[in-house]
């Protein structure tokens, strides 16, 4: 079965910077990859996603990248802002219509002012 | 436009005892599912509903069940709870019949803890 690893676990940077998180996927088929955002209390939010045809996908300071031959995909976010801080998941699954996300770990961004 | 909902947002039972949350899917949306999201790790995948059958599952015990209604709302039942039960239930929804798929949208979770 698909199995997603996340990487760093923390991220620490100051506000302005860019920070970016990875993410390697083992099952080769898979082809849609999202991006939620966790605030404490709260359920995941869908920040951004990308399929597997297209090799990277920017919505104002956020962007996704996906390489599918080393299945690797990676969250970039630009002019970091104290409200990024949160919990970043990346997740995969198959296109089959029957949508099973596969999660990694997480990765908790910290914005200092 | 009401977004998921999920009931209780908190739940404290003991051990043994059985359990069962719910959940209203955003507007428009006719698929749901659930995840089991423990502390400070990602969720996983539980089980799916669409037309009021399960028609996906992970890798959890037959003590974990679910329900889907006619008006696409959905519960989720636990019996014979135990310790290692403890964790955030997130349903989230979808809607079926596109091409590709369609986003997960989340509720807020409901938070178990079992004593």
């Amino acid at each position: 079965g698909e199995n997603v690893e996340q990487h760093p676990s923390t991220l620490s940077v100051q506000e302005g910077d860019s920070a970016v998180i990875k993410c390697t996927y083992s099952d080769s088929a898979s082809n849609y990859f999202p991006w939620y955002k966790q605030e404490l209390g709260k359920g995941p939010q869908l920040i951004i996603d990308i399929r597997s045809n297209v090799g990277e996908k920017k919505d104002q300071r956020i962007a996704v990248t996906l390489n599918k031959t080393a299945k690797h995909f990676s969250l970039h976010i630009t002019e970091t802002q104290p409200e990024d801080s949160a919990v970043y998941f990346c997740a995969a699954t198959l296109n089959t219509g029957f949508q099973k996300l596969v999660f990694g770990t997480g990765t908790r961004l910290l914005v200092s002012p | 436009d009401a977004g998921v909902t999920q009931s209780p947002t908190h739940l404290i039972k003991t051990r043994g005892q059985q359990v069962t949350l719910r959940c209203s899917p955003k507007s428009g949306h006719d698929t749901v599912s659930w995840y089991q999201q423990a502390l400070g790790q990602g969720p996983q995948f539980i089980f799916q509903y669409y037309e009021e059958e399960e028609r996906q599952r992970g890798n959890f015990p037959d003590r974990f069940s679910g329900h889907q209604f006619p008006n696409y709302s959905s519960e989720l039942n636990v019996n014979a709870l135990l310790l290692g039960d403890s964790a955030l239930y997130l349903c989230a929804s979808s809607q079926s019949g596109q091409a590709y798929n369609s986003p997960l949208h989340f509720g807020n979770g409901t938070r178990l803890t079992v004593t």
